[in-house]
């Protein structure tokens, strides 16, 4: 698994609220992942990091931001979440600066907007 | 019209028969992932392809480039493969990594 981790698992909040995910790896991999998964939808990329500070946005980006201020954790934030944003979350790191392209996922972090 | 299109979205078989699962791309890539999700469970990596064909156990991965095309074959099924499977595939970038693009996914159920 790579050493990832996701927290919260599970999140229930309300409309407008801000909301942060954390995940952690433990593996020093320098790429580093947000997916949301929908039915219907399947998994999306929301937002990516290429390093420390250097992140970039996905195909779902609106209503998301990101922080990496360290190697070992991806913030994803949602300034105000709304209800659209109930979804499963997986962070995931590449081992492509190991010159490898295998992707990890963590466990996953359902949240649910009302 | 999908980057990444899979067939069947679902299929149910009884114990023991051939499983096919097909991946079809529009876009140039650097590799291409089956991943298997089980219901409310986490996604696990079961291939990586860059060409050619890997093997597994029961499972069996092939990648044809020119066509942009990739197979998932499971042979001997087993109640236990009855999962999601999906296909990502990397965009070749030049050198980043940008993370994957994913099909929907084969909702697979394996029959005793």
């Amino acid at each position: 698994d790579a050493g990832i981790t996701q927290s919260p698992r599970h999140k229930v909040t309300e409309t407008g609220t801000p909301v942060t995910l954390r995940c952690h790896q433990t593996e020093n991999h320098r790429y580093m992942y947000w997916y949301r998964q929908d039915p219907g939808h399947g998994l999306r990329l929301i937002h990516y990091s290429y390093g420390v500070k250097d992140t970039d946005k996905g195909e779902v980006s609106d209503g998301y931001s990101v922080s990496r201020s360290k190697t070992e954790d991806f913030l994803l934030t949602l300034e105000s979440a709304t209800s659209s944003q109930t979804s499963v979350y997986f962070c995931a790191i590449s081992a492509r600066d190991r010159g490898e392209e295998e992707q990890f996922f963590g466990p996953g972090t359902r949240l649910t907007v009302l | 019209k999908n980057e990444v299109e899979q067939s069947p979205q679902n299929l149910t078989a009884q114990e023991g028969e051939f499983i096919t699962i097909n991946c079809s791309y529009s876009v140039g890539i650097s590799a291409l992932h089956w991943l298997q999700q089980h219901p409310g469970g986490g996604i696990v990596s079961l291939f990586m392809l860059s060409s050619g064909k890997k093997k597994h156990g029961r499972l069996i991965a092939t990648i044809n480039i020119q066509e942009k095309h990739s197979s998932l074959h499971i042979t001997a099924s087993h109640p236990r493969d009855s999962a999601v499977y999906i296909c990502a595939v990397m965009r070749y970038s030049g050198g980043g990594a940008d993370g994957l693009t994913f099909g929907k996914g084969t909702h697979l159920i394996i029959q005793p």
